[in-house]
């Protein structure tokens, strides 16, 4: 079974400044995808980005990078210029590979990320 | 087109009564996934269905959590009995295709309080 910790029940950020979030995960599986969502206080999941564990490169997207270190599993998510816009609470969720393959998701406890302006 | 819809947005149940949740996914999805998640909490897996057949029921905490997806599209998580412990927010994903790299859309949830 897969789990997931993310260890920062909440962090705070200064709108314009940079936030990094943490992540660490266990899997006895090679093949997967790791994925940061945020759930706004609205409660619907959006998908921030994705990671794929074969992939060296870290992934980036706009204002959002990660640091993925694979043999530590770990998957930290950067969030910079922040915005007043990015308060949520943030989930790291890898997938289950298997032989189903279908994406079943687990989900960390998530951080609550507070942006003052 | 719409999103993931999700209804009703609130449901109060009393001890021991039973009830509904519907999911309506994205027009053509064929994964759809409920998760429940407690206050606080990250949402945990339920079920999975690809199309009308449920692949994967290992989440659903007891025997009187029951999904169906009956004509692969509207899906509907029904509670027997409610208890206490079942008070959370289900929120129900769909994604198009069978497999990790496609993104789970997730609808707004329900939140069921159980009183």
């Amino acid at each position: 079974a897969q789990t997931v910790t993310q260890s920062q029940p909440e962090m705070s950020v200064q709108e314009a400044e940079t936030v990094t979030l943490s992540c660490t995960y266990d899997t006895s599986e090679s093949d997967y995808y790791l994925f940061w969502y945020k759930q706004p206080p609205s409660r619907q999941m959006i998908l921030v980005i994705r990671q794929e564990a074969y992939k060296q490169q870290n992934a980036t997207e706009n204002r959002f990078s990660v640091n993925f270190q694979k043999a530590a599993k770990s998957f930290s998510l950067k969030i910079s210029d922040s915005l007043l816009g990015d308060a949520a609470m943030y989930f790291c969720a890898p997938t289950h590979a298997g032989g189903t393959s279908y994406g079943k998701l687990t989900f960390g406890q998530g951080t609550i990320l507070t942006v003052h302006p | 087109g719409a999103g993931v819809s999700q209804s009703p947005r609130y449901k109060v149940a009393k001890r021991g009564q039973d009830v509904a949740l519907r999911c309506d996914p994205i027009s053509g999805h064929v994964s759809l996934f409920w998760y429940q998640q407690a206050l606080g909490q990250g949402p945990e897996f339920l079920t999975y269905f690809q199309n009308e057949a449920q692949l994967d029921k290992s989440g659903l905490p007891s025997d009187r959590f029951f999904a169906e997806r009956p004509e692969g599209s509207v899906s509907t998580l029904k509670i027997q009995r409610t208890q206490q412990e079942d008070s959370a927010v289900y929120l129900c994903a769909s994604s198009l295709a069978r497999g990790q790299t496609y993104e789970q859309y997730f609808g707004p949830g329900t939140r069921l309080t159980v009183t």
